[in-house]
C-alpha cells in the first residue's frame, strides 16, 4: 500500500522553463511534507518542505504547494536549470512522529 | 552534514551468507533508519530506531536485522542474503522530520 505516490517517473523540461512535479498522498495523518534531490552515487538532500496549516512554501526557484482537501502537493522550480537535473522524491510525515514515508520518485532531465 | 558514514560503500556477497552494514553519526542523534533504493520504489523504510535498544520494524523487514548498542552506530544485517536485497541502501537521521542521509551502500547479492 504506497501511502506517497508520484505518478509520473520521469520528466523532460527545456533549461529556463517551469518544471512541475507532483506527487498525492492517502493518510490523512500526513502533516509534514518534504521535497528530497538526489544525485547519482549520492545521497538524497532536502530540498524544501511544507506544513499542513500553509498552502505554499517558497525557497529562490523552489516553490510547493499544498493541497489538503485534494491531498496533494506539487514542486515548482521556475526557471529550470541543467543542475536542476535529478530524482526528486516527495516524503510525508505524520503527526507529532519523525518517521517519513517517501514516493516513488521522478527524474527530472533539464533539456539545454 | 549530519556527519553520517556508511561502510562498506559496496559490497559484492554470495546468496546464502550474512552481510552487515554500519551506519555511524558523530553528534548523537536519537533517531536513525535504514532506507533501500529500488527502481520503481523510490525509498523504502526497512529498520528504524528511537535509541539505544530500541528499534522497530518498517514496511519492508522481513530478512533484516538491526541493532543499535551505541547512540553513534545503527547495524543492518542480512541474515541470509537473497538476490532479492540487491540494492542501495542509506542510512539516515531526522532532526525535526527533516532527514538527512548518508553516502549509501551499494550491495550486489550474486
Amino acid at each position: 500500500d504506497q501511502q506517497v505516490k508520484q505518478n509520473s517517473p520521469s520528466l523532460s523540461v527545456q533549461e529556463g522553463r517551469i518544471s512541475i512535479l507532483n506527487c498525492d498522498y492517502t493518510n490523512s495523518m500526513f502533516d509534514y511534507f518534504l521535497w528530497y534531490k538526489k544525485y547519482p552515487a549520492e545521497g538524497p538532500t532536502f530540498l524544501i518542505s511544507i506544513s499542513s496549516i500553509k498552502d505554499k512554501n517558497e525557497d529562490g526557484r523552489f516553490t510547493v504547494f499544498l493541497n489538503k482537501s485534494a491531498k496533494h502537493l506539487s514542486l515548482h522550480i521556475v526557471p529550470s536549470q541543467p543542475g536542476d537535473s535529478a530524482v526528486y522524491f516527495c516524503a510525508a510525515a505524520p503527526e507529532r512522529n519523525e518517521k517519513l514515508t517517501f514516493g516513488t520518485g521522478t527524474r527530472l532531465t533539464i533539456i539545454p | 552534514d549530519a556527519g553520517i558514514t556508511q561502510s562498506p560503500r559496496h559490497k559484492v556477497t554470495e546468496t546464502g551468507t550474512p552481510v552487515t552494514l554500519r551506519c555511524h553519526q558523530t553528534e548523537n542523534h536519537r533517531y536513525m533508519y535504514w532506507y533501500r533504493q529500488d527502481p520503481g520504489h523510490g525509498l523504502r523504510l526497512i529498520h528504524y530506531s528511537y535509541g539505544v535498544k530500541d528499534t522497530d520494524k518498517g514496511e519492508v523487514s522481513d530478512g533484516y536485522s538491526v541493532s543499535r548498542s551505541k547512540t553513534e552506530d545503527f547495524l543492518l544485517t542480512l541474515e541470509s542474503a537473497t538476490s532479492s536485497q540487491t540494492s542501495v541502501y542509506f542510512c539516515a537521521i531526522t532532526i525535526d522530520r527533516q532527514a538527512f542521509f548518508g553516502q549509501g551502500t551499494r550491495l550486489t547479492v550474486v
